[in-house]
């Protein structure tokens, strides 16, 4: 089955800096990736998603990666800022396919210093 | 739209009950599927049901059940709670099967087993 790792588990920035998580899949016949923003206590909160048939996806300061022959995709966040400071998962599935759950990678905690 | 919504909020149970969580989903959204959030094994996938039926099922025991009723509402059972049942349980809807469609998550249901 699919599994995705992601990381690093923790990520430190200041104010203003870039921001980036990778997450890897070990399934090829995935082809949808989705990356959700968890704040302490709250609901995991889609904030941007790629499928396998674009190579980059941006969204103002989020943009999504992907290179399918590494089976890696990354999320950037540029001029973070504090109120960015959660949990961000990556995600991946089959769309179309049988099995239509995500695996999600463990969780990057992201902090932005002010 | 109203989001996904979840009853009750929170709960504190004792080893051996058995407690049920319910999930609305998004109006006219037709699958609802159960993920388990603990800081250990992360997001975990649990089951999916569409159309009132079990589509997709995780690696969980048997312990763990749902069922959706006629209007996409969906609920999940445990049985004999475990200490190790203790976690955040999340439904996320999405308009078609899971496997076609973006999923959004519901607040979740902080369950305690004591």
């Amino acid at each position: 089955g699919e599994n995705v790792e992601q990381h690093p588990s923790t990520l430190s920035v200041q104010e203003g800096d870039s921001a980036v998580i990778k997450c890897t899949y070990s399934d090829s016949a995935s082809n949808y990736f989705p990356w959700y923003k968890q704040e302490l206590g709250k609901r995991p909160q889609l904030i941007i998603d790629i499928r396998s048939n674009v190579g980059e996806k941006k969204d103002q300061r989020i943009a999504v990666t992907l290179n399918k022959t590494a089976k890696h995709f990354s999320l950037h966040i540029t001029e973070t800022q504090p109120e960015d400071s959660a949990v961000y998962f990556c995600a991946a599935k089959s769309i179309g396919g049988s099995q239509g759950n995500l695996i999600f990678g463990k969780g990057t905690k992201l902090s932005v210093k002010p | 739209k109203a989001g996904v919504t979840q009853t009750p909020r929170y709960l504190i149970k004792t080893r051996g009950q058995q407690v049920t969580l319910s999930c609305s989903p998004i109006s006219g959204h037709r699958s609802v599927s159960w993920y388990q959030q603990t800081p250990g094994q992360g997001l975990q996938f649990l089951f999916e049901y569409f159309s009132e039926t079990q589509r997709n099922k995780g690696n969980f025991p048997g312990r763990f059940s749902g069922r959706q009723f006629s209007n996409s509402r969906s609920e999940m059972n445990v049985s004999t709670l475990e200490l190790g049942d203790s976690a955040l349980y999340l439904c996320a809807s999405s308009l078609e099967q899971a496997s076609r469609d973006t999923q959004y998550f519901g607040p979740g249901t902080r369950l305690t087993v004591l």
